[in-house]
């Protein structure tokens, strides 16, 4: 079965850019949406089609699909992006989930 | 504004069944692919199943295929999750979403979750 893989954790400064990376087997042929998740919340998808952002999502928010590598950069990232994130495709017809990121912003 | 109301969350014990429920807010969402998503405790997100827009297509995960049964009644614009032969490890939140119908689609919408517990 297909697998997304993600670093379980990152940790920026405020201010600095985030890239959150989800790597997978020839990635770039698949597209690659992101979702952000604060505790106690529902999932909110932040970027769609690798590089789509949703019109209610800051442009800080940008992503990137190349090679087995898709990424999620958050420039001059804020306290308030603090949360876990987590990549999604689609192989097979299944849907596959990445284990999450949790981004700390201190 | 689109939204989506899950219901149906309890505790049952291992080897019973719950059927849980997604109310959609307008008939527009009854076009679309909807799923279900859980999340176990302290754990990430695990997608469950998907229908498709006229309720004739669906596709499972292979941890619930064969036990969990997907279903729409467009009429009553309710997505419907049967769970049958719960075991613990089915112990999550569990998220109503629309999208899940193909390699371009989005869940662009969440449900607030229902919490299902697996325990004797």
């Amino acid at each position: 079965s297909y697998e997304l893989t993600q670093p379980p954790s990152l940790s920026v400064s405020p201010g600095q850019t985030a890239s959150i990376t989800c790597s997978g087997y020839k990635l770039d042929d698949k597209y690659v949406n992101w979702y952000q998740q604060k505790p106690g919340h529902s999932p909110v998808v932040v970027m769609y089609e690798d590089s789509k952002r949703p019109a209610d999502i800051p442009e800080r928010f940008s992503g990137s699909n190349s090679g087995n590598t898709a990424t999620l950069t958050i420039s001059g990232t804020q306290a308030l992006d603090e949360a876990d994130f987590y990549c999604q495709t689609w192989d097979s017809n299944t849907v596959v989930f990445g284990g999450g990121t949790k981004l700390t912003v201190l | 504004e689109e939204q989506l109301l899950d219901s149906g969350g309890d505790l049952v014990q291992p080897g019973g069944s719950l059927r849980l429920s997604c109310a959609l807010s307008r008939v527009s969402l009854t076009a679309y692919a909807m799923s279900w998503v859980r999340q176990a405790p302290g754990r990430g997100l695990e997608w469950v199943a998907s229908v498709g827009g006229s309720g004739t297509v669906t596709y499972y995960a292979g941890s619930v295929k064969g036990r969990f049964s997907i279903s729409r009644d467009n009429s009553k614009k309710t997505i419907f999750l049967q769970m049958n032969s719960l075991r613990a490890d089915d112990t999550a939140v569990y998220y109503c979403a629309k999208g899940g119908g193909g390699p371009s689609d989005v869940f662009d919408i969440w449900g607030q979750g229902t919490m299902v517990t697996v325990s004797s």
